[in-house]
């Protein structure tokens, strides 16, 4: 199966900036995903990425506060923006490969101060 | 939409004791379904998916579960635990074509000595 390379690993960022997480994949995918998993909690879509067209957000996400890129088969970005403690969380992106072939990537643990 | 169920957050359970983690899914088509095992500070790891061949799966490190559609279950077990199953497990389910997966909020297992 795919292996996921994300970084970065972990950031402490203050409150009002933005951070770009990237996700590389060592092989073509089809289907890439971006999950927020919120202290305590399980895992909850943000968004689905598809190369060359733009990224479907699920109910409570929008665009501007988490745009993602994904401009070719192998590698995505998500910005968190504007950045609030409430965005304190683990992200974590998520490809799929052949017949229901789910990875992860390690996750970016995120801390906003 | 999918949804799945996860009983009891936290589940103790002694050292060579049997390991039981209930999962109820929701869904509208026939679903695929997974369990993930999340160690602290890294990602999630496939323990073993159901994707409609035999309804009992078997995993990696012992485990397995079976897939009950009369009581839309996917339960996991392993016969004895061992400290190295200390970890948070997840249930997951998909709908097919969705690709989308949505997660249950997780059994956090503490194996005692």
């Amino acid at each position: 199966s795919a292996v996921i390379s994300q970084k970065p690993s972990r950031d402490i960022c203050q409150r009002g900036t933005s951070l770009t997480i990237q996700c590389q994949v060592d092989s073509q995918v089809t289907m890439m995903f971006w999950y927020r998993q919120q202290p305590g909690q399980s895992l909850t879509l943000i968004a689905t990425a598809n190369q060359g067209s733009e990224a479907t957000y699920e109910s409570g996400f929008v665009i501007d506060k988490f745009p993602i890129s994904r401009p070719n088969l192998t590698f995505s970005t998500l910005t968190v923006s504007n950045m609030s403690p409430e965005d304190s969380s683990i992200y974590l992106c998520s490809a799929i490969q052949g017949d229901y072939g789910y990875t992860f990537g390690s996750g970016t643990r995120l801390t906003v101060v | 939409a999918q949804s799945v169920t996860q009983l009891g957050s936290h589940v103790s359970v002694s050292e060579g004791a049997l390991v039981l983690l209930r999962c109820n899914y929701s869904s509208s088509v026939p679903p695929y379904l997974f369990w993930y095992v999340q160690y602290p500070n890294q990602g999630l790891q496939l323990l073993l998916k159901y994707t409609s061949a035999a309804t009992l799966v078997k995993g990696i490190n012992g485990f397995e579960a079976e897939f009950k559609k009369s009581e839309t279950s996917f339960h996991l077990t392993k016969p004895s635990a061992h400290m190295s199953d200390a970890a948070e497990y997840f249930c997951a389910v998909s709908e097919g074509g969705n690709n989308r997966l949505a997660f249950g909020k997780g059994n956090q297992v503490v194996v005692i000595p």
